[in-house]
């Protein structure tokens, strides 16, 4: 199985800030990494698909990137609604989400 | 538009066994897998399995082989997860979500989720 490990588990965040997180994959998934954002008492919605393809509608200071083992998700200018938790998905080898990463106001 | 609605709120004991819904609009049903997912309280996503809701055949994760069941009424554009023999650790929501193949580049992705479900499983 695939286990894909994500960092920080939470940020604690100003807004404005650019946010970083990192998903690192226990085998190469090549780009098949979608990222979803899950915000309190919603369901996960899709933010980020092949790695770095930005989904319809979603606003481009989400950006993606990485491939093989390696995966990030940046929020550049960071706004009050993006206070969500952040997970990473592979699908190369079945589907394996990684545990997270919580967005936290400062 | 593009609806998976679940079913609502549901209390058991533990032994008993629940059936969840998913009904999807806005889109043929036969024409994409539909995925399961679990969040207990508090914790993140595990993904469960899927269902090819073409011929009806099902696919488990590892951790969700013997107790749970992917089923269809194809009819009626719904996908059931039903759990057996329930222990105190099923207690989570639970959510199906459609796998898409995108146009650009060809990805799977999952673009449309229901509510989620909760489970609570409690003497």
């Amino acid at each position: 199985n695939t286990v894909m490990t994500q960092s920080p588990t939470s940020m604690f965040i100003s807004v404005g800030d650019r946010v970083t997180m990192n998903c690192k994959a226990s085998q190469n998934v090549g780009t098949n990494v979608d990222w979803y954002q899950q915000k309190t008492g919603q369901s996960p919605k899709l933010l980020i698909y092949g790695a770095s393809n930005r989904y319809t509608g979603v606003p481009d200071r989400f950006t993606g990137s990485g491939s093989g083992t390696d995966f990030t998700l940046t929020i550049s200018n960071m706004q009050a609604e993006d206070l969500a938790v952040y997970y990473c998905l592979q699908y190369n080898y079945n589907l394996t989400f990684g545990s997270g990463t919580k967005l936290e106001i400062k | 538009q593009i609806q998976l609605v679940q079913s609502g709120p549901e209390l058991k004991k533990p032994g008993e066994s629940v059936k969840i819904s998913c009904k999807a609009s806005g889109y043929t049903f036969t024409d994409y897998a539909m995925h399961w997912v679990k969040q207990a309280p508090g914790k993140g996503l595990k993904w469960m399995g899927w269902i090819n809701t073409y011929t009806g055949k099902p696919t488990y994760a590892d951790d969700f082989k013997g107790r749970f069941v992917f089923s269809l009424e194809a009819s009626a554009s719904t996908a059931n997860l039903q759990i057996s023999n329930l222990k105190n650790e099923d207690t989570a929501t639970y959510f199906c979500a459609r796998l898409s193949l995108t146009t650009v580049g060809d990805y799977y992705v999952m673009d449309a989720w229901g509510q989620g479900a909760s489970v609570t499983v409690s003497s």
